[in-house]
């Protein structure tokens, strides 16, 4: 069964301090790999996927498979990036059909 | 463009009553999906589309909940008799590949 677990439901930092939402998963084949934001009063929206590897808005997450981990990372947060941050699994062709994890909210102070 | 559009935003209704739940997604994507979050938990799969057909329901939690797509375009999810824990968001999204969310129905049952 696959599974995605986000250790932390709270996460706080000061502006400009980095931060590392962790997400890990369980998969027995070849995941696709997603981070999700929900900023508030707006809808679920994709922020980055592994297979892009790319950064957006200055976030990257790096897929570690010796470690299943997919760790979302900005070296220096800003108060706009306050919002809930969701890790999430695809195991096959369908992009849409998603496992998620509980989701960490972030919180970054001025 | 218009985004995926959900109906209504928010539904209070009593236990026993009946409530359908509409998603109209971004047009000429074949894919749509319906999730759930309940409180405290993390967003659930419920179901996927592809087109009118029903490619995998295999996240629906009983015979309680109907989905529907006639025609391929909007999708209406219906709940027959409301019980209280159906309470919580249930999130439509549809995809070609990427997948995009709507805004999300608050579903409270009292």
């Amino acid at each position: 069964a696959q599974r995605v677990t986000q250790p932390e439901k709270l996460l706080s930092v000061f502006k400009g301090a980095p931060v590392e939402l962790k997400c890990n998963y369980s998969y027995s084949g070849s995941p696709e790999l997603f981070w999700y934001v929900q900023y508030s009063r707006q809808r679920l929206q994709l922020l980055l996927r592994h297979i892009s590897r790319e950064s957006i808005k200055g976030f990257t997450a790096d897929l570690n498979k010796g470690e299943t981990s997919f760790h979302l990372k900005k070296p220096f947060a800003q108060e706009e990036d306050s919002a809930m941050y969701y890790c999430a699994l695809s195991g096959g062709t369908s992009y849409g059909k998603l496992t998620f994890g509980q989701g960490t909210i972030l919180t970054v102070h001025p | 463009e218009a985004g995926v559009t959900q109906f209504p935003s928010h539904s209070v209704i009593e236990k026993g009553q009946t409530v359908t739940l509409r998603c109209d997604p971004i047009s000429g994507h074949d894919n749509l999906y319906w999730y759930r979050r309940v409180m405290g938990k993390e967003i659930k799969f419920l179901l996927h589309f592809v087109k009118e057909s029903k490619q995998d329901e295999s996240g629906m939690p009983n015979n309680r909940f109907l989905a529907e797509r006639t025609g391929g375009t909007y999708s209406t999810l219906k709940v027959q008799p409301a019980e209280l824990e159906d309470s919580g968001v249930y999130f439509c999204a549809s995809s070609q590949v990427e997948a995009f969310f709507g805004q999300g129905t608050r579903l409270t049952v009292v």
